[in-house]
């Protein structure tokens, strides 16, 4: 079955600075890839999503890149809020159900 | 519109006991997850409908766990003889289509708690 690794597993930046969430796959049959934002006590909500036909999407401050050859695909926020603080997780589908990373704790300093 | 309801949000049982948990997805959406969140862990993949199609149920932890979709609508997972370590938040997310290329939306979750 599909597995997904995600780094780092906690990442501290100050208010503006950028900040990147790597995460890996194993099936090359995964073809969507969602990145979901969790904050404390609350569900998880789709931030951004990225399909393997595409290689790059931007959504204001957030983007994702895709890199299907080296099974890896990337979360990028620019110019970090303390609202962005929340764990991160990534995702791939593979047959309709998806396989999730292990979250990232981004904490933003104002 | 309304999105994905659970119920309850707070379960406590005692060890043994049988749990019925509840999911309403958002109307119209064909294909409804199951996932399972431990304290500080990731969601990890239980059972998935889709349609008339029969589930896949490849993600359940052991025969303890089941779970129904009655009418392709409104979804019960069943945990039997709750054990300690059944204890975290079982989240349901549907979704408008069940090919591999699809948006999940997420319910509230589940909290259970096995004393």
């Amino acid at each position: 079955g599909e597995n997904v690794e995600q780094h780092p597993s906690t990442l501290s930046v100050q208010e503006g600075d950028s900040a990147v969430i790597k995460c890996t796959y194993s099936d090359s049959a995964s073809n969507y890839f969602p990145w979901y934002k969790q904050e404390l006590g609350k569900r998880p909500q789709l931030i951004i999503d990225i399909r393997s036909n595409v290689g790059e999407k931007k959504d204001q401050r957030i983007a994702v890149t895709l890199n299907k050859t080296a099974k890896h695909f990337s979360l990028h926020i620019t110019e970090t809020q303390p609202e962005d603080s929340a764990v991160y997780f990534c995702a791939a589908s593979s047959y309709g159900k998806l396989t999730f990373g292990q979250g990232t704790i981004l904490t933003v300093h104002p | 519109g309304a999105g994905v309801s659970q119920s309850p949000s707070n379960k406590v049982t005692e060890k043994g006991k049988d749990v019925e948990l509840r999911c309403d997805p958002i109307s119209g959406h064909t294909a409804l997850y199951w996932y399972r969140q431990s304290l500080g862990q990731g969601l990890e993949f239980l059972i998935y409908f889709q349609g008339n199609s029969a589930p896949d149920k490849s993600g359940l932890p052991s025969d303890r766990f089941s779970a129904e979709r009655t009418g392709g609508s409104v979804s019960t997972l069943t945990i039997q003889r709750t054990q300690q370590e059944d204890s975290a938040v079982y989240l349901c997310a549907s979704s408008p289509t069940g090919t591999s290329i699809n948006e999940q939306y997420f319910g509230p979750g589940t909290r259970l708690t096995v004393t």
